[in-house]
């Protein structure tokens, strides 16, 4: 149950486009369509993004979306604004009934 | 609206043992797959336990398996999490969250401190 990889930091202007990544293996991300991104902002609950690696719960802006290519899915936000600065977590099913989390990233809007 | 309401945490000394419990109201408690989630200080999120919704499948996370039982009331549209021998690094903010069986989160609460130290 080793942490998927997610970069440490990201970051972006307003408007702009930022792609966060989520790299596993072949037991988690590349073998399952279950990878879900959480947002954390500081001292906050996290919030569902993106679930079933593509899939936007309902509420959530469409600046948003999910992808995957083998072991490592992707968050993408396209038109960045400032309240988009938070820390993002994937999350994929790992087999074996459990799931796992990647270490988060901390997106700066600059 | 949905609300979920963690409660129990505080100081325990190692080995010691906690129970969290987590309060669910404004959604079917009863048809949603559970999942406890822990942060240590200044760290990232961690699964740790997950509970059918009708209580008769369980999982955990290697780090916590032996040591943690995860349970469900839906008639109290309670979830609990007992915690047992519980060592330093299980010191963390839990979070209960509601979900499918491969998805945590589509709500989650407030969390609950648990600060394990002598």
């Amino acid at each position: 149950q080793s942490a998927l990889t997610q970069p440490r930091s990201v970051s972006g202007s307003p408007g702009q486009s930022v792609t966060i990544s989520c790299t596993g293996t072949s037991s988690d991300v590349g073998g399952y369509n279950y990878v879900s991104w959480h947002q954390q902002h500081p001292g906050k609950a996290p919030k569902l993004m993106i679930y079933d690696v593509t899939k936007r719960p309902s509420g959530v802006p469409d600046r948003f979306s999910g992808s995957k290519s083998g072991n490592t899915a992707s968050l993408t936000i396209s038109g960045l604004q400032a309240e988009d600065e938070a820390d993002y977590y994937c999350c994929s099913y790992a087999g074996g009934y459990t799931l796992v989390f990647g270490g988060g990233t901390k997106l700066t809007v600059l | 609206e949905v609300h979920l309401v963690e409660s129990g945490g505080g100081l325990v000394q190692p080995g010691g043992s906690l129970r969290l419990s987590c309060a669910a109201s404004g959604f079917t408690f009863s048809s949603y797959w559970m999942h406890w989630v822990r942060q240590a200080p200044g760290k990232g999120l961690v699964w740790v336990s997950r509970i059918n919704s009708d209580g008769d499948t369980t999982s955990y996370a290697d780090s916590v398996k032996g040591r943690f039982t995860i349970s469900r009331d839906n008639a109290k549209n309670t979830l609990s999490l007992q915690m047992n021998s519980l060592r330093a690094e299980d010191t963390a903010v839990y979070f209960c969250a509601s979900g499918g069986a491969v998805r945590p989160g589509d709500y989650w609460g407030q969390g609950t401190l648990v600060t394990v130290s002598s």
